[in-house]
This record gives C-alpha cells, sequence and structure tokens, in this order.
C-alpha cells in the first residue's frame, strides 16, 4: 500500500531563512510526486511535479529514491508562502488514477 | 472559475439527517473524486469516479454513497450524518493523467 508521510505539523521560519519541508513515501512501484499548496480558505493548487523538474515561487523539488523522499526546499522564504502544503503520491489502478496525500505541513513564515 | 464548483459552500445539519453534497464541473472530464479533510489527517479519499455510474471505494467511505448520472455532476450523500463527519469536503476532477487534478472551494460541514 502507498504512504505518505510529512513528520512536521507545523514549521515556523524568519522571513529570509531557507525551508525545507519534508515528505517521504512508500510505494512498490514507480513514484509520480506532487506537492500542492493551499493559501487560508482556498482551494488546493498543485505546485510542483517531480516529473517536470521545474521550479515554482522558488520552490524546488528533488525525488530520492534511495531515500524514498521528496523534500520542497527554498532558499529565502517570503511571508507570502505562509500556507499549508501537501505532499501527494499519485498511482495508477484499473481505469483510475489517484493521489495520496500526506497530512500536511502549516509553515508559518514569521516577517 | 476553475470549471468546477461545489455547493453548498456551507451547511449545518443535526445529527441523523441524511446531507447531499454537490460537485459540478464544466471540463467534461472523465475523473472525480471526493476527499475530505481534517486536521491532523490531510486529504483522504472518501470516493471517486471513473465515468457516468462508474464509482469506486476510497478509504474512508463508510457512511458516505455517490452517485454520477451525468458527466458534469458528481453527488456525494451522508445517509445518516454523524458529528464525526463534521468536515471540509473537498471535489477534484482529473481528465486522464495524475497531474491534472483541479480542485473546487470546498463545503464545509458542521454535524450538530
Amino acid at each position: 500500500a502507498q504512504r505518505v508521510t510529512q513528520p512536521e505539523k507545523l514549521l515556523s521560519v524568519f522571513k529570509g531563512a531557507p525551508v525545507e519541508l519534508k515528505c517521504n513515501y512508500s510505494y512498490s512501484g514507480s513514484p509520480e510526486l506532487f506537492w500542492y499548496v493551499q493559501y487560508s480558505r482556498q482551494r488546493l493548487q498543485l505546485l510542483l511535479r517531480h516529473i517536470s523538474r521545474e521550479s515554482i515561487k522558488g520552490f524546488t523539488a528533488d525525488l530520492n529514491k534511495g531515500e524514498t523522499s521528496f523534500h520542497l526546499k527554498k532558499p529565502f522564504a517570503q511571508e507570502e508562502d505562509s500556507a499549508m502544503y501537501y505532499c501527494a503520491l499519485g498511482s495508477r489502478g484499473a481505469g483510475s488514477y489517484q493521489l495520496t496525500f500526506g497530512k500536511g505541513t502549516k509553515l508559518s513564515v514569521i516577517p | 472559475d476553475a470549471g468546477i464548483t461545489q455547493s453548498p459552500r456551507h451547511k449545518v445539519t443535526e445529527t441523523g439527517t441524511p446531507v447531499t453534497l454537490r460537485c459540478h464541473q464544466t471540463e467534461n472530464h472523465r475523473y472525480m473524486y471526493w476527499y475530505r479533510q481534517d486536521p491532523g489527517h490531510g486529504l483522504r479519499l472518501i470516493h471517486y469516479s471513473y465515468g457516468v455510474k462508474d464509482t469506486d471505494k476510497g478509504e474512508v467511505s463508510d457512511g458516505y454513497s455517490v452517485s454520477r448520472s451525468k458527466t458534469e455532476d458528481f453527488l456525494l450523500t451522508l445517509e445518516s450524518a454523524t458529528s464525526s463527519q463534521t468536515s471540509v469536503y473537498f471535489c477534484a476532477i482529473n481528465r486522464d493523467n495524475l497531474y491534472g487534478y483541479t480542485f473546487g472551494s470546498g463545503t464545509r460541514l458542521t454535524v450538530v
């Protein structure tokens, strides 16, 4: 069974400090990993997907299959980064696509 | 508008009453999903649909049923609401891949 673990419920950093949100996964197949962000009382939005290897809003994430991790990083935190972040693992079943989410990490950037 | 709307946005209901939440899409996507979001649990899949009249259970399906009679509508029904079903419910749609999920704005349900 697939599982996504985000060990930190809350992460507080000062503005300008580096940010690392941790995500570990468990999956027997070839993983497809994503980061979603939810700003206060808004809908979830896709932030990153590992396949594209892109940088969005200064965030990057590298898939490390050896450590089964997909940590989200940003070198300099901004106040507008304060939000809830969810790591998600994608899987393909018989005719379906599903995302399994971690429990989320609330990032608070202190001015 | 992201092509997906949920109704109602907020609802307060009494224990034991049936409740139906609606998810409507204008994107003609094949896949639709219902998740619930709870502090400390993240998002958990309740039910999903891969076509009209084609649905399947997710991780936390007990106490919930769904129906999809048209491509654009996916209904979630709480047969007899309980306080443990107080939550924020999100609908999502997806065309045919893992990165094309679009989420609705959520329905905040309180069962008293």
